[in-house]
């Protein structure tokens, strides 16, 4: 049983293109992260949030507690956003993983 | 501050070798996360400290799994026997409850048993 659903799996958008990922998670949470990993590198944290909105540059995470679901956003995308992006719940000290979303940026 | 500091960063190794990967947590951080990171499963929690204490090790996948944290600034994830089905990026991550629930995870070790 899968707690965390992310859509789509896959993602290739052209330069400039405002780009939405999906998150739907069953588990009961304090906070969830939004992370990237670039191909052969490590994760990083984009964002925690427990309720409402974040803004950071180009990119916009949501959440809603209530129906258990956020969004990831990014605005006039760029090639250096191509990474594969984790939505993270987390329960505790409990963190459970979305399978990823893997999103290419073309010129 | 330097991050999350993990070595090796790749490693190859033979079938039955034993393999010790090293993490070096953000000072000051009190919790501690081993993760593996494989295509067909993702992102799973092996084991996490708190305070150099093992917390949750539901997530070692056998025996030949343990992690150590002998002080703060210091964690060990090792197999014996390593096998095939070992391989796989193992990533140590820390964060500190002073600071919320932002977590730093290190660049990750690349671990390949053939």
């Amino acid at each position: 049983k899968n707690e965390v659903e992310q859509s789509p799996q896959n993602l290739t958008a052209q330069e400039g293109e405002f780009i939405t990922i999906n998150c739907s998670y069953s588990v009961g949470i304090s906070a969830l992260h939004w992370l990237q990993q670039h191909p052969g590198g490590g994760i990083v944290s984009l964002f925690m949030l427990s309720s409402g909105k974040k803004k950071h540059g180009r990119l916009i995470a949501t959440i809603n507690i209530q129906e258990k679901h956020s969004s990831l956003h990014i605005t006039a995308s760029h090639p250096r956003d191509s990474a594969v992006y984790i939505c993270a719940p987390m329960a505790g000290n409990q963190f459970y993983f979305g399978t990823g979303t893997s999103l290419t940026v073309i010129p | 501050d330097a991050g999350v500091i993990q070595s090796p960063r790749h490693e190859v190794t033979e079938m039955g070798q034993e393999v010790t990967l090293r993490c070096k947590p953000i000072s000051g951080h009190d919790y501690l996360f081993w993760y593996r990171q494989t295509m067909m499963r993702g992102l799973e929690l092996l084991i996490y400290f708190n305070n150099n204490v093992p917390i949750d090790d539901s997530g070692m996948p056998e025996d030949r799994f343990s992690a150590k944290m002998p002080n703060a600034s210091f964690s060990t994830l090792k197999i014996q026997p390593s096998e095939p089905r070992d391989s796989a990026v193992y990533f140590c991550a820390s964060r500190t409850t002073l600071a919320g629930h932002t977590i730093y995870f290190g660049e990750g070790s690349w671990l390949t048993v053939v």
